[in-house]
C-alpha cells in the first residue's frame, strides 16, 4: 500500500525554524517532492530529493534518507508569508504517479 | 512562457450539464496532469498524459473524459457530475522532475 504520513498543523514564531517531517512507505520510489500551497492556490515547487541527504536552496532545505522512508522540509527566518500547507510527495518508479501526503499547515506567528 | 493556464477559473454546473475544462502550457513539457483537490486535502492524482497518449487512469468514473488534443492542450470533459465532485481541478505539466501546476479550476456541480 501507500502511506505518507506528515504532521497536521505545526505553529512557529516570525523568525524561527521550523522542520516539518515526513515519513513515507509506498510500492515504487523514484524521488520526493515538497511543495507549498497556500489556501485557494496551486501548489509549487520547492524540491525535489533523490538521493540521500540535505538540498539546501535559500531559506529551504530538503533532507531525504531513502533507507529509513523518512524526509524534512527545513524552513529557517520565517517569515509570516511562509504560513501555508506544505505537501510531502513521492514519485513513483514509472516517474508520472506523484502520491501525496495530506500536508501539514503551518501557521507562522508574529 | 513557464506556466500553465486554466479555463475558466470557476465554474457552476448542474448535474445535467455538459462542460469542459481547458489547460494550456507552452513549455514543450510532453507530460500533462490532471488532479482534484478537496477543501484541506491532498491533490489526487486522475489521468496522465504522455506524448499525447493516455498513460495512467486512476480509475476515474467516466463521467470524466480526459482529451489531449495537441501537447499544447489538454482538456477534461464533464457529463453527469454529482454534487460529491465539487472541487479544485488542477492540471500540471512536466518534462523530468518538477511538475508546474496551473491555478485550478473550481468546480461546483449543483
Amino acid at each position: 500500500g501507500q502511506n505518507i504520513d506528515q504532521p497536521t498543523e505545526m505553529t512557529a514564531t516570525e523568525g524561527a525554524i521550523v522542520q516539518i517531517n515526513c515519513t513515507y512507505q509506498t510500492s515504487g520510489f523514484n524521488g520526493l517532492f515538497w511543495y507549498q500551497q497556500h489556501a485557494g492556490e496551486a501548489p509549487t515547487f520547492l524540491s525535489y530529493n533523490v538521493l540521500d541527504g540535505l538540498e539546501e536552496k535559500g531559506r529551504f532545505s530538503s533532507f531525504l534518507s531513502r533507507s529509513k522512508g523518512y524526509s524534512y522540509l527545513l524552513l529557517k527566518e520565517l517569515q509570516m508569508k511562509d504560513s501555508a500547507s506544505y505537501l510531502c510527495a513521492v514519485q513513483d518508479t514509472g516517474g508520472f504517479k506523484t502520491i501525496f501526503g495530506a500536508g501539514t499547515r503551518l501557521f507562522v506567528k508574529a | 512562457d513557464t506556466e500553465v493556464t486554466q479555463t475558466p477559473k470557476h465554474l457552476v454546473m448542474g448535474m445535467t450539464n455538459k462542460k469542459s475544462l481547458k489547460c494550456e502550457q507552452h513549455m514543450g513539457h510532453r507530460a500533462m496532469y490532471w488532479y482534484k483537490q478537496k477543501a484541506k486535502k491532498p491533490p489526487e492524482l486522475m489521468f496522465v498524459y504522455s506524448y499525447e497518449k493516455l498513460s495512467i487512469n486512476e480509475s476515474v468514473p467516466s463521467r470524466f473524459s480526459p482529451e489531449c488534443p495537441n501537447s499544447s492542450l489538454l482538456n477534461l470533459h464533464l457529463h453527469a457530475l454529482q454534487p460529491e465532485d465539487s472541487a479544485l481541478y488542477l492540471c500540471a505539466s512536466s518534462q523530468g522532475d518538477e511538475q508546474f501546476f496551473g491555478p485550478g479550476t473550481r468546480l461546483t456541480v449543483l
